[in-house]
C-alpha cells in the first residue's frame, strides 16, 4: 500500500513569500504530525492532528505558520511570509493511533524549503 | 529541549563490527522508539520497546532499556555499509499521542 506522501518534494522561494505543503497520510491513519528538521539535527514537533479532535499546536514556533487537515485525509502546512530561518526539511507522519498508544509514526520523505 | 539525547553524536566503524549507540531521557514514558534516516529521506522505524520491557531484539538489532537510568541503548551487529544513516530515538509520552526526539547519531560504516 501507499505510504506517506508529501508534496512539493523541493520548494525554494524568495524571503517574504508564502508557500503551501502537503502531506498525505497513510489511508486510515487518524493521527497526523508536522516536524521541521535542521540541517544535521534532530526533528522539531510542529503540530499534530487525532481525528476530529481540536488539534495541538504547541509546537508551531510562530503565528506565521499554520496547519489544516480535513477529516483524517489531506492536510497542508502554510507558512506565511517566509523567513530565511524558516530554511529547512518539514517531514509528515501518521499514525493509527488507537488508544494507549504504542504505534509506530510512519513518515513521508518531506519537503526540502530553501528560502532565498 | 530534547527529551531524547543521543550519544555518540556520530560514530564511524568499519563493516562487520558492532555499533552502540545511546538515548537518555528526562520524563517517564509509555515506550522509546528507534528510527533510521538515510540522507534525503524520511524516518524509518525500527523497533518500539514498551516502558515494561528491558530488552528487544529485530533481526541484526537489540535494543535494551532501563527505566531506572532512563536510558536506552541500540545495538547493531555485523554492520553494513548499508548501515550507513543517522539514528533516532524517540519517547513516546505516557497519553501515548506524542513522540519527542533527540538530536541523532550518525552512523558511517566504511567497507
Amino acid at each position: 500500500g501507499a505510504g506517506v506522501s508529501q508534496s512539493p518534494s523541493n520548494k525554494v522561494t524568495e524571503k517574504g513569500k508564502d508557500v503551501e505543503l502537503r502531506c498525505d497520510p497513510i489511508s486510515g491513519h487518524t493521527a497526523l504530525y508536522w516536524y521541521r528538521q535542521r540541517l544535521g539535527q534532530g526533528l522539531e514537533f510542529l503540530i499534530y492532528f487525532q481525528g476530529n479532535s481540536a488539534p495541538d499546536k504547541s509546537g508551531l514556533p510562530s503565528d506565521r505558520f499554520s496547519a489544516e487537515r480535513t477529516g483524517e485525509s489531506v492536510s497542508t502546512l502554510t507558512i506565511q511570509r517566509t523567513q530565511q530561518e524558516d530554511s529547512a526539511v518539514y517531514l509528515c507522519a501518521s499514525s493509527p493511533q488507537w488508544g494507549g498508544g504504542n504505534q509506530p509514526q510512519h513518515f513521508g520523505d518531506g519537503t526540502r524549503l530553501s528560502i532565498l | 529541549s530534547q527529551q531524547g539525547e543521543e550519544d555518540p553524536q556520530a560514530l564511524s566503524i568499519q563493516e562487520g563490527e558492532n555499533a552502540t549507540m545511546n538515548c537518555s531521557y528526562k520524563t517517564s514514558i509509555n515506550n522509546l522508539q528507534w528510527y533510521r534516516q538515510n540522507s534525503g529521506r524520511g524516518l524509518v522505524h525500527l523497533i518500539l520497546i514498551r516502558s515494561n520491557e528491558r530488552e528487544k531484539h529485530s533481526g541484526r538489532l537489540r535494543v535494551t532499556l532501563d527505566t531506572s537510568k532512563k536510558s536506552s541503548s541500540l545495538l547493531i551487529t555485523a554492520s553494513r555499509a548499508a548501515d550507513t544513516a543517522s539514528y533516532f530515538c524517540a519517547t513516546e509520552n505516557n497519553a501515548g499521542n506524542m513522540l519527542t526526539f533527540g538530536g541523532g547519531t550518525r552512523l558511517m560504516v566504511k567497507p
